[in-house]
């Protein structure tokens, strides 16, 4: 069955501090990694990877895939309390289903 | 608005009634998924339809769930004889082909949020 794990499950952080949240992964036809911000709504889209060792870039936040040890990280830089949120990390399978993880709750203070 | 469309917002029910839920996806998108939200956990996989052939469902989902998108347009998720452990936010998402066998990413909607008394 398809699995993904993401840890920590909570952070707590200043502004200031820079994160890196992780995500591993079991997926059958492994296709694509994809991570999320959800505040109180759904889910909004932050990232896509689908190559090994290729940074992708956006602000402060930043991710890169690893397919070789099934593991990917999202590093935030400089938090804002704005970055407060939990980030779901999705692996896409077979049929392009998308499994997502529990989730990181990352909280941001003042 | 060009975004995925979830109606109802807010459904409340009593247990044992019927619900029916919709999905507006995105024009053009041809995959539509249908996840499942409880407190503190990750959207749950319920159902995927790739226009309107539905191509996979979960074995978690019982016999009282069933999920349609006839035109492969606009899809209905619905709950028979509905239980209290049914209580959850329902989520749609809708993705377009890409090029290639990778994914492209899924779009949501803001959910229907569920609660059984």
């Amino acid at each position: 069955e398809d699995k993904v794990v993401q840890s920590p499950l909570s952070l707590v952080v200043h502004e200031g501090d820079t994160v890196t949240l992780n995500c591993s992964y079991e997926v059958t036809n492994f296709r694509s990694l994809l991570w999320y911000k959800q505040e109180k709504k759904a889910p909004t889209f932050l990232f896509m990877l689908t190559s090994s060792g290729i940074e992708k870039k956006s602000g402060r936040l930043s991710s890169i895939l690893d397919k070789k040890e099934l593991f990917s990280i999202l590093n935030i830089t400089a938090t804002q309390t704005g970055d407060s949120a939990v980030y779901l990390c999705a692996a896409g399978g077979s049929n392009y289903k998308l499994t997502f993880g529990k989730g990181t709750l990352l909280t941001v203070n003042p | 608005d060009t975004g995925v469309s979830q109606n109802p917002r807010h459904k409340i029910t009593k247990r044992g009634q019927n619900v029916t839920f919709r999905c507006d996806p995105i024009s053009e998108h041809n995959r539509l998924y249908w996840y499942r939200q409880t407190l503190g956990q990750g959207p749950e996989f319920l159902t995927y339809f790739q226009n309107e052939a539905q191509l996979e469902k979960s074995r978690l989902l019982s016999d009282r769930f069933s999920a349609e998108r006839p035109k492969g347009s606009f899809s209905t998720l619905e709950i028979q004889r509905t239980e209290q452990g049914d209580s959850a936010m329902y989520l749609c998402a809708s993705s377009f082909p890409g090029t290639g066998t990778a994914n492209t990413e899924a779009f949501f909607g803001q959910g229907t949020r569920l609660t059984v008394v």
